[in-house]
């Protein structure tokens, strides 16, 4: 059964600094890692995703890295900013399943001007 | 197309009563999925469609709830005698096949 985990739950930053949130799986048999940016009270926002095939993606100030053997992501924010402050959430496939997408539980980034 | 769309946003409803959400998917996904969230708490799954085949649903959708995309476009999820631990963020996503998804804003649901 996959499970997710993200590490840490909840992190504050000074405006400026370059941070990494975790994530974790115990299934290394996944097709693809995704990660998604919440705002409070609001749906989903897809940042990047990385098929198993790939080791890194980026999208502007942000980078995620797959290393599919450890079961683990990371999402590098460069100069984080207060706009970035939102849950930071992602998602793999179950192992059971190709369709169904099992989420970790999130890290809360507060960026203080 | 704009994405995924969900209505309500809101629903406040008192316990006992029946509730219907809808999400329309972006227009060429087959695929549309709906997940549960609670507070502090990632995304649950409860169901998904492949076209208007339900092809697999979670132990989380108990027998008040159901589910049906009779066209292959848009769903509906109905909860019928709403109790209280049924509060939640009620999301919506669509894929084509087995690629990005992507999620609706959700519909917040308060059982009074």
């Amino acid at each position: 059964k996959q499970e997710v985990t993200q590490i840490p739950a909840a992190l504050s930053v000074p405006e400026g600094e370059n941070l990494v949130l975790n994530c974790s799986f115990t299934d290394s048999a996944i097709y693809n890692l995704q990660w998604f940016r919440q705002d409070p009270g609001k749906g989903l926002t897809s940042l990047l995703l990385i098929q198993s095939s790939q080791r890194e993606q980026t999208s502007g100030r942000l980078n995620a890295s797959l290393d599919k053997s450890s079961g683990r992501s990371t999402l590098y924010i460069a100069a984080s900013q207060p706009g970035d402050s939102a849950t930071y959430l992602c998602a793999v496939p179950s192992g059971t399943s190709y369709d169904k997408v099992i989420f970790g539980p999130g890290t809360s980034l507060s960026v203080i001007p | 197309d704009t994405g995924v769309s969900q209505d309500p946003r809101h629903k406040i409803t008192k316990r006992g009563q029946n509730v219907t959400f809808r999400c329309d998917p972006i227009s060429e996904h087959n695929r549309l999925y709906w997940y549960r969230q609670t507070l502090g708490q990632g995304p649950e799954f409860l169901t998904y469609f492949q076209n208007e085949a339900q092809l697999e649903k979670s132990r989380l959708l108990s027998d008040r709830f159901s589910a049906e995309r009779p066209k292959g476009s848009f769903s509906t999820l109905e909860i019928q005698r709403t109790e209280q631990g049924d509060s939640a963020m009620y999301l919506c996503a669509s894929s084509l096949f087995n690629t990005e998804a992507f999620f609706g804003q959700g519909t917040r649901l308060t059982v009074v």
